[in-house]
């Protein structure tokens, strides 16, 4: 069965490094996703990235967020400047097509992120 | 903006039925979905309506009201796996913006 794989599982930087998490869509998605959690919380929506542009982002999405699919599977999302407060669980998802009867996102495992 | 509003917790017993409301405010709404989140896992995919009306798929089913914007999922013969985090979810703005809500946190119990 097709599935988001991310990578890594668990990451741990130093604040004011640059982190780079990876996340490989299904295939034939259209639609991607990251998506932020803090431990206990709510999934936060940061970005979301359609025909190679970003079609909508959030008040978190800042200048030291930026997402790329630089080579049509992979699609990354890059921290510039990690702070403290970046420390969360990062998700990945696709969706093959929205609307219609039916919209289902995958989600990736996940990339757990630890700043110190 | 969107805003979505969901009990925080919810406990039941195996064997019971609990029902999970979800109210939501948002434009340019295309539809609600559920998702169900185990401690430490990826949230996955229950259900979505796109129309009013009652989604049945096993023990589970979800119900949306457009004219209330309002919904709920059902969990009928509720077994301990299904101890987890559910959220609603609402697609809007232009297709592009799935939004969870806080989630609701549902304990079974023996």
């Amino acid at each position: 069965e097709p599935e988001v794989t991310q990578t890594p599982s668990h990451q741990v930087t130093q604040m004011g490094q640059e982190v780079i998490l990876r996340c490989v869509p299904i295939s034939n998605h259209l639609y991607f996703y990251w998506y932020r959690q803090i431990l206990g919380q709510k999934v936060e929506f940061l970005v979301s990235f359609y025909n190679n542009e970003i079609s909508e982002k959030s008040e978190i999405f800042d200048d030291q967020f930026s997402v790329e699919r630089p080579d049509g599977s992979n699609f990354t999302l890059k921290i510039r400047s990690t702070k403290l407060e970046d420390s969360a669980m990062y998700f990945c998802a696709s969706i093959s097509q929205v609307g219609g009867a039916h919209t289902e996102a995958f989600f990736g495992q996940g990339t757990r992120l630890t700043v110190v | 903006g969107q805003s979505l509003e969901q009990p925080s917790e919810v406990t039941a017993v195996e064997g019971a039925i609990v029902q999970i409301n979800c109210t939501y405010q948002t434009s340019g709404f295309y539809g609600l979905s559920w998702y169900q989140q185990h401690d430490g896992g990826a949230p996955t995919f229950l259900s979505y309506n796109a129309l009013d009306g009652l989604e049945e798929t096993g023990r589970f089913s979800s119900f949306l009201s457009r004219s209330d914007s309002y919904g709920y999922l059902l969990l009928q013969e509720l077994q301990m796996k299904d101890s987890a985090s559910y959220f609603c979810a609402v697609l809007a703005g232009g297709y592009n913006k799935l939004i969870f809500g806080a989630g609701t946190r549902l304990a079974v119990h023996p």
